[in-house]
């Protein structure tokens, strides 16, 4: 069936960048997207990723898309304390599919 | 401002008691729809619906409930039957968009639900 795995957490000191990776399986999925929640709020889309593309930047963020691995990573340059928060990789098909979230810790 | 809005922020139930999460949009989006999160668990889907009086079941709809009387207004019923309501509970809502097309989702700011 459809899925979406990421890793839960990922550490990273304030300056540097922040490489969140996620997998999926279904082949067919048209769109994916990344959604950040901060502490006790809802889901805030951030970017999202057409499936013929490979690469999408927007300011500080980078989508690769390699589809043929069924790969997703969103790049995070000079990474800021305010970008702490749970990262949702997320692709649609006939339903918007989540993965589990990426929590994203930043050392001083 | 166009926006979703939750309410209440916090919710206690007792035991054996229904409660109603509410969720109202003034985006003018056909399509809501209701989350739960629980930690290291994601998103599960409950329920959604694609036009006024009409909803679908989710992945884990078993002890809620939902109407859809006005576009704007989706609220959820977490019945007795749910036997472990305690959870983050996320409303959206999205334009209504064909198959396979972009379709960007909009949340609410949550409501979390707690047994007494």
């Amino acid at each position: 069936g459809e899925d979406v795995e990421q890793s839960l957490f990922l550490s990273v000191r304030e300056g540097d960048s922040s490489v969140i990776n996620c997998t999926y399986t279904d082949s067919s999925s048209t769109y994916l997207y990344w959604y950040k929640q901060e502490p006790g709020a809802g889901l805030q889309l951030l970017t999202y990723i057409f499936s013929n593309m490979d690469m999408k930047q927007d300011q500080r963020l980078t989508v690769l898309l390699n589809k043929k691995d069924k790969h997703l990573s969103l790049r995070i340059a000079d990474t800021q304390t305010g970008d702490s928060a749970i990262y949702f990789c997320a692709e649609r098909d006939d339903k918007i599919i989540f993965g589990k979230g990426t929590r994203l810790h930043i050392l001083p | 401002d166009g926006g979703i809005t939750q309410s209440p922020k916090y919710l206690f139930r007792k035991e054996g008691q229904n409660v109603t999460l509410s969720c109202e949009q003034n985006l003018n989006h056909d399509a809501m729809y209701w989350y739960r999160q629980d930690p290291g668990q994601g998103l599960r889907l409950i329920y959604y619906s694609q036009i006024v009086n009409d909803f679908q079941k989710g992945d884990i709809a078993e002890g809620y409930s939902v109407s859809r009387e006005k576009k704007e207004s989706f609220p959820l019923t977490v019945t007795s039957a749910q036997k472990n309501p305690t959870a983050f509970y996320l409303c959206a809502s999205s334009m209504r968009s064909r198959l396979s097309t972009n379709e960007k989702l909009f949340f609410g700011s949550g409501t979390q639900l707690s047994v007494l």
